[in-house]
Protein backbone atom coordinates (compact mmCIF):
# COMPACT_ATOMS: atom_id res chain seq x y z
CA UNK A 1 0.00 0.00 0.00
CA UNK A 2 1.39 3.27 -0.53
CA UNK A 3 1.81 5.89 1.59
CA UNK A 4 0.69 9.50 1.67
CA UNK A 5 3.00 11.55 -0.53
CA UNK A 6 3.45 14.81 -0.09
CA UNK A 7 5.78 17.26 -2.06
CA UNK A 8 8.15 19.41 -2.50
CA UNK A 9 10.16 18.24 0.65
CA UNK A 10 11.90 21.48 0.80
CA UNK A 11 11.12 24.61 -0.23
CA UNK A 12 12.86 28.07 0.47
CA UNK A 13 11.25 31.30 -0.49
CA UNK A 14 11.63 35.36 0.66
CA UNK A 15 8.76 36.64 2.75
CA UNK A 16 5.37 37.97 1.08
CA UNK A 17 5.86 35.31 -1.70
CA UNK A 18 3.11 32.62 -1.92
CA UNK A 19 4.38 28.85 -1.78
CA UNK A 20 1.46 25.70 -2.42
CA UNK A 21 2.57 22.01 -1.53
CA UNK A 22 0.84 19.14 -2.25
CA UNK A 23 -0.43 15.99 -0.69
CA UNK A 24 -1.48 12.50 -2.03
CA UNK A 25 -3.47 10.30 0.33
CA UNK A 26 -3.48 6.87 0.80
CA UNK A 27 -6.03 5.55 -2.12
CA UNK A 28 -10.06 5.73 -0.14
CA UNK A 29 -9.09 7.40 2.89
CA UNK A 30 -12.08 10.01 3.04
CA UNK A 31 -10.03 12.41 6.08
CA UNK A 32 -7.14 14.85 5.50
CA UNK A 33 -5.15 16.83 7.70
CA UNK A 34 -3.06 19.16 7.31
CA UNK A 35 -0.89 20.12 10.13
CA UNK A 36 2.17 22.81 11.42
CA UNK A 37 4.89 21.83 13.36
CA UNK A 38 7.17 24.38 14.03
CA UNK A 39 10.14 23.52 15.17
CA UNK A 40 10.69 22.09 18.63
CA UNK A 41 6.56 22.08 18.65
CA UNK A 42 3.61 19.50 18.60
CA UNK A 43 1.71 19.23 15.45
CA UNK A 44 -0.73 21.86 14.79
CA UNK A 45 -4.07 21.25 12.77
CA UNK A 46 -4.42 23.62 10.71
CA UNK A 47 -7.67 22.27 8.64
CA UNK A 48 -9.21 18.63 8.35
CA UNK A 49 -11.21 17.88 4.85
CA UNK A 50 -13.61 14.56 4.88
CA UNK A 51 -13.96 14.03 1.46
CA UNK A 52 -14.22 17.06 -0.36
CA UNK A 53 -15.79 19.49 2.59
CA UNK A 54 -13.97 20.96 5.09
CA UNK A 55 -14.72 19.87 9.20
CA UNK A 56 -12.61 22.21 10.81
CA UNK A 57 -10.12 25.32 9.76
CA UNK A 58 -10.36 27.12 12.88
CA UNK A 59 -6.54 27.06 13.46
CA UNK A 60 -6.14 27.86 9.78
CA UNK A 61 -4.67 31.80 9.34
CA UNK A 62 -7.67 32.51 6.37
CA UNK A 63 -6.22 35.72 6.01
CA UNK A 64 -3.20 34.33 4.11
CA UNK A 65 -3.62 30.61 4.38
CA UNK A 66 -5.59 28.46 1.39
CA UNK A 67 -6.55 24.96 1.56
CA UNK A 68 -8.44 22.89 -1.01
CA UNK A 69 -9.43 19.13 -1.70
CA UNK A 70 -10.41 18.29 -5.15
CA UNK A 71 -12.62 15.26 -6.26
CA UNK A 72 -11.86 14.70 -2.55
CA UNK A 73 -8.34 13.28 -3.12
CA UNK A 74 -5.30 15.36 -3.65
CA UNK A 75 -4.93 18.64 -1.60
CA UNK A 76 -3.12 21.99 -2.08
CA UNK A 77 -2.19 24.07 0.84
CA UNK A 78 -1.46 27.44 -0.19
CA UNK A 79 0.20 30.36 1.47
CA UNK A 80 -0.14 33.61 0.19
CA UNK A 81 1.66 36.42 1.20
CA UNK A 82 4.53 34.10 3.36
CA UNK A 83 5.41 35.38 6.52
CA UNK A 84 8.77 34.63 8.42
CA UNK A 85 6.45 33.34 11.66
CA UNK A 86 5.35 30.32 8.54
CA UNK A 87 8.78 28.65 8.58
CA UNK A 88 7.63 24.86 9.61
CA UNK A 89 7.43 21.77 8.26
CA UNK A 90 3.62 21.17 6.71
CA UNK A 91 2.62 17.44 7.34
CA UNK A 92 -0.07 15.53 5.32
CA UNK A 93 -1.75 13.29 6.58
CA UNK A 94 -5.03 10.94 5.74
CA UNK A 95 -7.27 8.22 7.52
CA UNK A 96 -9.90 5.63 5.98
CA UNK A 97 -13.49 5.95 7.17
CA UNK A 98 -14.43 4.06 11.06
CA UNK A 99 -13.76 5.28 14.18
CA UNK A 100 -11.07 2.75 15.12
CA UNK A 101 -8.68 3.79 12.34
CA UNK A 102 -5.18 5.87 12.29
CA UNK A 103 -3.87 8.24 10.54
CA UNK A 104 -1.04 8.12 8.08
CA UNK A 105 1.72 10.95 7.67
CA UNK A 106 3.62 11.92 4.50
CA UNK A 107 7.05 13.11 4.90
CA UNK A 108 6.28 16.65 5.18
CA UNK A 109 7.66 19.88 3.32
CA UNK A 110 10.02 21.86 5.49
CA UNK A 111 9.38 26.06 4.11
CA UNK A 112 11.62 28.37 5.31
CA UNK A 113 10.92 31.69 4.72
CA UNK A 114 13.67 34.24 4.58
CA UNK B 1 -13.04 20.60 22.39
CA UNK B 2 -10.23 17.68 22.93
CA UNK B 3 -6.47 18.73 24.32
CA UNK B 4 -3.52 16.83 25.21
CA UNK B 5 -0.40 17.24 28.07
CA UNK B 6 3.04 16.21 27.70
CA UNK B 7 4.64 17.71 30.63
CA UNK B 8 8.03 16.72 30.27
CA UNK B 9 9.36 18.33 27.39
CA UNK B 10 12.77 16.11 27.94
CA UNK B 11 13.69 13.05 28.77
CA UNK B 12 17.06 11.06 29.22
CA UNK B 13 17.48 7.72 30.13
CA UNK B 14 20.38 5.01 29.69
CA UNK B 15 20.13 2.41 27.14
CA UNK B 16 18.34 -0.48 29.19
CA UNK B 17 17.04 1.39 32.03
CA UNK B 18 13.18 1.75 31.62
CA UNK B 19 10.41 4.98 30.33
CA UNK B 20 7.99 6.41 30.86
CA UNK B 21 6.70 9.15 28.65
CA UNK B 22 3.84 11.11 30.54
CA UNK B 23 0.13 11.89 28.33
CA UNK B 24 -2.70 13.59 29.94
CA UNK B 25 -5.93 14.63 27.68
CA UNK B 26 -9.01 16.58 27.96
CA UNK B 27 -11.81 15.45 26.50
CA UNK B 28 -15.75 14.99 27.18
CA UNK B 29 -16.31 12.29 26.16
CA UNK B 30 -14.31 8.60 25.80
CA UNK B 31 -11.02 9.62 23.65
CA UNK B 32 -9.51 7.75 20.95
CA UNK B 33 -5.47 8.00 21.97
CA UNK B 34 -2.47 7.76 20.06
CA UNK B 35 0.96 7.57 20.38
CA UNK B 36 3.51 8.25 17.83
CA UNK B 37 7.36 8.55 17.32
CA UNK B 38 8.91 11.21 15.10
CA UNK B 39 12.78 10.70 13.68
CA UNK B 40 14.46 13.60 12.85
CA UNK B 41 13.27 14.58 9.49
CA UNK B 42 11.01 11.72 9.49
CA UNK B 43 7.11 11.88 9.39
CA UNK B 44 4.85 10.32 12.67
CA UNK B 45 4.90 6.84 13.08
CA UNK B 46 2.26 5.44 14.90
CA UNK B 47 3.37 3.28 17.85
CA UNK B 48 0.44 2.04 19.36
CA UNK B 49 -3.75 3.11 19.52
CA UNK B 50 -6.20 2.66 22.29
CA UNK B 51 -9.91 3.11 21.02
CA UNK B 52 -11.67 0.78 23.49
CA UNK B 53 -11.71 -2.50 25.17
CA UNK B 54 -8.35 -3.71 27.05
CA UNK B 55 -7.41 -0.42 28.84
CA UNK B 56 -3.07 -1.98 28.36
CA UNK B 57 -2.46 -1.97 24.51
CA UNK B 58 0.80 -2.91 23.16
CA UNK B 59 2.32 -1.50 20.28
CA UNK B 60 5.40 -1.68 17.75
CA UNK B 61 9.23 -1.73 19.05
CA UNK B 62 8.49 -3.61 22.55
CA UNK B 63 6.56 -0.15 23.75
CA UNK B 64 2.60 -0.51 25.70
CA UNK B 65 0.48 2.45 27.32
CA UNK B 66 -2.25 2.41 30.05
CA UNK B 67 -5.08 4.15 29.64
CA UNK B 68 -6.66 5.60 32.96
CA UNK B 69 -10.04 7.08 32.60
CA UNK B 70 -9.87 7.99 36.58
CA UNK B 71 -6.53 10.33 35.56
CA UNK B 72 -7.33 11.37 31.78
CA UNK B 73 -3.89 9.68 31.17
CA UNK B 74 -2.16 7.52 28.67
CA UNK B 75 1.36 6.83 29.36
CA UNK B 76 3.75 5.54 27.54
CA UNK B 77 6.08 2.84 28.66
CA UNK B 78 8.69 0.59 27.70
CA UNK B 79 10.78 -1.95 29.76
CA UNK B 80 13.99 -1.35 28.19
CA UNK B 81 15.05 1.82 26.24
CA UNK B 82 17.34 0.87 23.04
CA UNK B 83 20.02 3.85 21.64
CA UNK B 84 17.69 3.80 18.87
CA UNK B 85 14.44 4.71 20.16
CA UNK B 86 15.95 8.24 20.97
CA UNK B 87 13.39 10.71 18.95
CA UNK B 88 10.32 12.85 19.71
CA UNK B 89 7.38 11.12 20.99
CA UNK B 90 3.92 12.99 20.68
CA UNK B 91 0.55 11.80 22.27
CA UNK B 92 -2.31 12.35 20.49
CA UNK B 93 -6.27 12.30 21.43
CA UNK B 94 -9.05 11.77 18.37
CA UNK B 95 -12.57 12.79 18.87
CA UNK B 96 -15.19 10.07 18.19
CA UNK B 97 -17.77 12.08 16.26
CA UNK B 98 -15.76 14.28 13.84
CA UNK B 99 -12.41 12.54 13.80
CA UNK B 100 -10.42 15.63 14.80
CA UNK B 101 -6.70 14.88 16.12
CA UNK B 102 -5.13 17.08 18.22
CA UNK B 103 -1.36 16.55 19.28
CA UNK B 104 0.23 17.71 22.39
CA UNK B 105 4.05 19.37 22.61
CA UNK B 106 6.32 16.66 22.39
CA UNK B 107 8.92 14.82 24.14
CA UNK B 108 11.96 14.36 23.67
CA UNK B 109 14.02 11.48 24.80
CA UNK B 110 17.92 11.22 24.27
CA UNK B 111 19.25 8.15 25.33
CA UNK B 112 22.98 7.53 26.70
CA UNK B 113 25.00 4.27 26.42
Amino acid sequence: EAGVAQSPRYKIIEKRQSVAFWCNPISGHATLYWYQQILGQGPKLLIQFQNNGVVDDSQLPKDRFSAERLKGVDSTLKIQPAKLEDSAVYLCASRSAGWDTEAFFGQGTRLTVV
Amino acid sequence: AQSVTQPDIHITVSEGASLELRCNYSYGATPYLFWYVQSPGQGLQLLLKYFSGDTLVQGIKGFEAEFKRSQSSFNLRKPSVHWSDAAEYFCAVGAGNTDKLIFGTGTRLQVFP
